[in-house]
């Protein structure tokens, strides 16, 4: 079935960087979701893009729509111990009206 | 919080023994979703229901049946539970489908199967 490979899988950062990940697939996507999940709990969804080329900011999270439709980056500026967690992109593949979900970035952030 | 709720939050079972699972929503939402969460794999859909008695086959379905009878309920039954199925369990719920409504998550089960 079609696969979303989510990079990186995990990283270890210094409090104050700037983080980025992406999704890619050689899939075409509607729509991309970025969740962060805390141990323990569910997905919360941090951000949702509808159009290719669209970028989107929650706080200091910032999320791209590829222009492709294949793809989707989100970035975090000046990172905090609490963004610890792990980071999950969706996507709703063109003709359907289901999510698949990445495999998840796992971030850890040292003060 | 979006109101929906996962009981129980942990189970120990014995292999082939039937267990189910249950998420209760009260936000009124028509589409419901059971995914499991294994590491390296993310999160892969179960089964999935798009109103009373309507219900649906996602990825992974094999070993897992569901039941939705009221709306706010949603059924996720191991008929005879596999060391395989250990798993975190999660539901998920959404007003409709179509590309601008995202999911809300339940906070998951954990299930061990031993």
């Amino acid at each position: 079935g079609q696969q979303l490979n989510q990079s990186p899988q995990s990283m270890f950062i210094q409090e104050g960087e700037d983080v980025s990940m992406n999704c890619t697939s050689s899939s075409i996507f509607n729509t991309w979701l970025w969740y962060k999940q805390d141990p323990g709990e569910g997905p919360v969804l941090l951000i949702a893009l509808y159009k290719a080329g669209e970028l989107t900011s929650n706080g200091r999270l910032t999320a791209q729509f590829g222009i492709t439709r294949k793809d989707s980056f989100l970035n975090i500026s000046a990172s905090i111990p609490s963004d610890v967690g792990i980071y999950f992109c969706a996507g709703q593949l063109e003709g359907t009206y289901k999510y698949i979900f990445g495999t998840g970035t796992r971030l850890k952030v040292l003060a | 919080d979006a109101g929906i709720t996962q009981s129980p939050r942990h189970k120990v079972t014995e292999t082939g023994t039937p267990v189910t699972l249950r998420c209760h929503q009260t936000e009124n939402h028509r589409y419901m979703y059971w995914y499991r969460q294994d590491p390296g794999h993310g999160l892969r859909l179960i089964h999935y229901s798009y109103g009373v008695k309507d219900t649906d086959k996602g990825e992974v379905s094999d070993g897992y049946s569901v039941s939705r009878s009221k709306t706010e309920d949603f059924l996720l039954t191991l008929e005879s539970a596999t060391s395989s199925q250990t798993s975190v369990y999660f539901c998920a719920i959404s007003p409709m489908t179509g590309p601008n409504y995202g999911y809300t998550f339940g906070s998951g089960t954990r299930l061990t199967v031993v």
